[in-house]
């Protein structure tokens, strides 16, 4: 299997539920990224991952969790969520940063539905 | 900071025409730019980015963008729009001077194309 691949691709939960997303990436690529996309506003960076480490968390819920066990696996916990969070929520990885440009891998996304 | 703006929610355009979808760029030193596309149900796709050298950049499924550096645009084009085209196209930016180990990238909100037969 090739790409970013995200399972589940619909998830429905409770505002009490604790679910978790996941993101597998098969190219090799050192950095990893979760993204919210919502109607109408820009994609929403959530967090990365370079080289297994966290360096970015944009004012995120503590709500959300995220894990990078591996240079290839990127999860997100989520625990207590609101209907608010209900969005498409999108992994992607690439190679580096610096000079280099390199363009973000996508996965399918995961469609979330908090009731 | 660094931003984009894409100023229309939608543009409509008939098969066989030329298409265009608007992009502008803010950024503080020089841009690396890049187009994205969405089919329904899908995550994004990478269709093409400017890093230097010549404006005008070719990407995949026929699509180009000119890069105007004093306009500081990006408007993304195609001679000739097919139906299959009909999707959501993201315009997004990065700073060259940014030296972490990711790709700091900023989208826009998203410009729909449909194309209508």
């Amino acid at each position: 299997e090739t790409g970013v691949t995200q399972t589940p691709r619909h998830l429905v939960m409770g505002m009490t539920n604790k679910k978790s997303l996941k993101c597998e990436q098969h190219l090799g690529h050192n950095a990893m990224y979760w993204y919210k996309q919502s109607a109408k506003k820009p994609l929403e960076l959530m967090f990365v991952y370079s080289l297994e480490e966290r360096v970015e968390n944009n004012s995120v819920p503590s709500r959300f969790s995220p894990e990078c066990p591996n240079s290839s696996h990127l999860f997100l916990h989520l625990h207590t969520l609101q209907p608010e969070d209900s969005a498409l929520y999108l992994c992607a990885s690439s190679q580096g940063g610096g000079w280099w440009a390199g363009e973000l891998f996508f996965g399918e996304g995961s469609r979330l539905t908090v009731l | 900071a660094q931003s984009v703006a894409q100023p229309e929610d939608q543009v409509n355009v008939a098969e066989g025409n030329p298409l265009t979808v608007k992009c502008t760029y803010s950024v503080s030193g020089n841009p690396y730019l890049f187009w994205y596309v969405q089919y329904p149900n899908r995550g994004l796709q990478f269709l093409l980015k400017y890093i230097t050298g010549d404006n005008l950049v070719k990407g995949s499924y026929g699509f180009e963008a000119e890069f105007n550096k004093s306009q500081t645009s990006f408007h993304l084009k195609k001679p000739s729009a097919l139906v299959s085209d009909s999707a959501l196209y993201f315009c997004a930016v990065r700073d060259l001077r940014d030296s972490g180990g990711y790709q700091k990238v900023t989208f826009g909100t998203g410009t729909k194309l449909q194309v209508i037969p």
